[in-house]
């Protein structure tokens, strides 16, 4: 069975400031993918990063950046400079390689960006 | 750019209707999937299909249907729709070629039933 926790419900992150959301996961698998989606309010998820499980180096778009540790089935996600649109919903997913391109989402961290 | 449209972005029908939602994908994948999302529960899978004519059940698929005729579209169908089915839904396609494929979303239908 294949697991996506996220364990904090809402975060909330001064505007420039840097704010880290959790997600641990868990799988049998040895191949997987590694996602964060944002989900901003009234508006479509979008991608966010990806992650590559046989990747060792720790995947980065532009302020999102990734650390992964696979030992730890932990995948947390690093927003630097937090900006007012990045208050969004926040899913953690994870998506074995041997099932046909299956996704399982956590339950989502809300994200307030105060200014 | 990947396009995921659902027909209906809200919706209100009373219970016992029979409640149809659509969706349609530009980008030729064969997965096409419908999630429902509630708060604190995340996204939960209700049907996947794989390929026309094909269906999977998810985790919740009691109450619902899937219908896909065409590779480019996939209906969800409340049969009898009821109170705890209100609800915001969402569709969703990718490719299954190849591994670790970005999932792509249609905007969500926010469901109320009365």
């Amino acid at each position: 069975a294949q697991t996506v926790t996220q364990s904090q419900p809402e975060m909330s992150v001064q505007e420039a400031e840097t704010v880290t959301l959790s997600c641990t996961y868990d799988t049998s698998e040895s191949d997987y993918y590694l996602f964060w989606y944002k989900q901003p309010p009234s508006r479509q998820m979008i991608l966010v990063i990806r992650q590559e499980a046989y990747k060792q180096q720790n995947a980065t778009e532009n302020r999102f950046s990734v650390n992964f540790q696979k030992a730890a089935k932990s995948f947390s996600l690093k927003i630097s400079d937090s900006q007012l649109g990045d208050a969004a919903m926040y899913f953690c997913a994870l998506s074995p390689s041997n099932t046909g391109n299956q996704f399982y989402f956590g339950t989502g961290t809300s994200l307030t960006v105060i200014p | 750019d990947v396009k995921v449209t659902q027909s209906s972005r809200y919706l209100v029908k009373r219970t016992g209707e029979k409640v149809f939602l659509e969706c349609v994908q530009d980008m030729d994948h064969e997965n096409m999937f419908w999630y429902r999302q509630d708060p604190g529960l995340g996204l939960r899978l209700i049907y996947f299909s794989y390929d026309v004519k094909m269906k999977e059940k998810g985790d919740i698929p009691e109450g619902y249907s899937v219908s896909r005729e065409k590779k480019e579209r996939f209906s969800l169908i409340l049969e009898s729709a009821s109170t705890n089915q209100t609800s915001m839904y969402l569709c969703a396609s990718s490719l299954v070629t190849g591994s670790g494929n970005t999932i792509y979303f249609g905007e969500g239908s926010w469901l109320t039933v009365v």
